[in-house]
């Protein structure tokens, strides 16, 4: 089953307004959750890290005040696109890992977002 | 910048046949590495992984194939069927982040 769970599956919005994303980890403590961003035929690109409590660390080229990351409990992460734009459409998916990276660490199904 | 490349960004294959998807990486301080499975609309499905200090590393219908000599991973599919159609990603692991190559995309031939 599941491992790790995306909500909402897909979202369209109008152009403005925010949207926000949640990761969760069903059975497992995620102690490092990551977000990635995938355009249509492309490959995926990190956009931040979070640790559960601590700020998340961005990406070289990601607006951290666009892309809005809350990591507030070991089991869930929230990925706030704000003001969003046509250009921010795309499936967002996020990887949870707990301890060393190479034990345990699965991808949700990602998140469909389209801007109107 | 350091990065994971596909060598093919499309591969054709005709079912039941063998598939070998290739995949060249740059960072030499990378010691673990998987392939992923990504099928349209859905998240990254782990296939197999190896560790740096292996050659090869065997699963069902799948195996990979590490040469860290000239920093090249293959996956090779025995037996290809209409279900593994889908894009490859190779990724390299040198500390928590994870770095995609461009995926290739495989398309099973009836």
């Amino acid at each position: 089953g599941a491992v790790v769970s995306q909500h909402p599956s897909w979202v369209i919005c109008k152009s403005g307004t925010s949207v926000k994303i949640e990761c969760r980890s069903l059975d497992f403590q995620a102690t490092t959750m990551f977000w990635y961003r995938q355009f249509p035929k492309q490959s995926l690109m990190l956009m931040a890290t979070s640790n559960e409590g601590s700020k998340a660390t961005y990406e070289q080229g990601v607006e951290k005040d666009k892309f809005l990351i809350n990591h507030a409990s070991l089991t869930l992460s929230t990925l706030t696109v704000t003001s969003a734009h046509p250009e921010d459409s795309s499936f967002y998916i996020c990887r949870c890992t707990s301890g060393s990276s190479r034990d345990t660490q699965y991808f949700g199904p990602g998140t469909r977002l389209t801007v109107l | 910048g350091e990065s994971v490349g596909l060598h093919l960004p499309t591969l054709s294959v005709q079912e039941g046949d063998n598939s070998i998807i290739n995949c060249a990486y740059s960072n030499s301080a990378s010691d673990y590495f998987i392939w992923y499975k990504q099928e349209s609309g859905k998240g990254p499905q782990f296939i197999i992984d190896i560790r740096s200090n292996m050659d090869k590393r065997q699963g069902q219908r799948v195996t990979v194939l590490l040469n860290k000599t000239v920093k090249h991973l293959s996956l090779q599919i025995a037996a290809t069927q209409p279900g593994d159609s889908a894009v490859y990603f190779c990724a390299e692991i040198p500390d928590y982040k994870l770095s995609f190559g461009a995926g290739t995309t495989v398309t099973v031939r009836a």
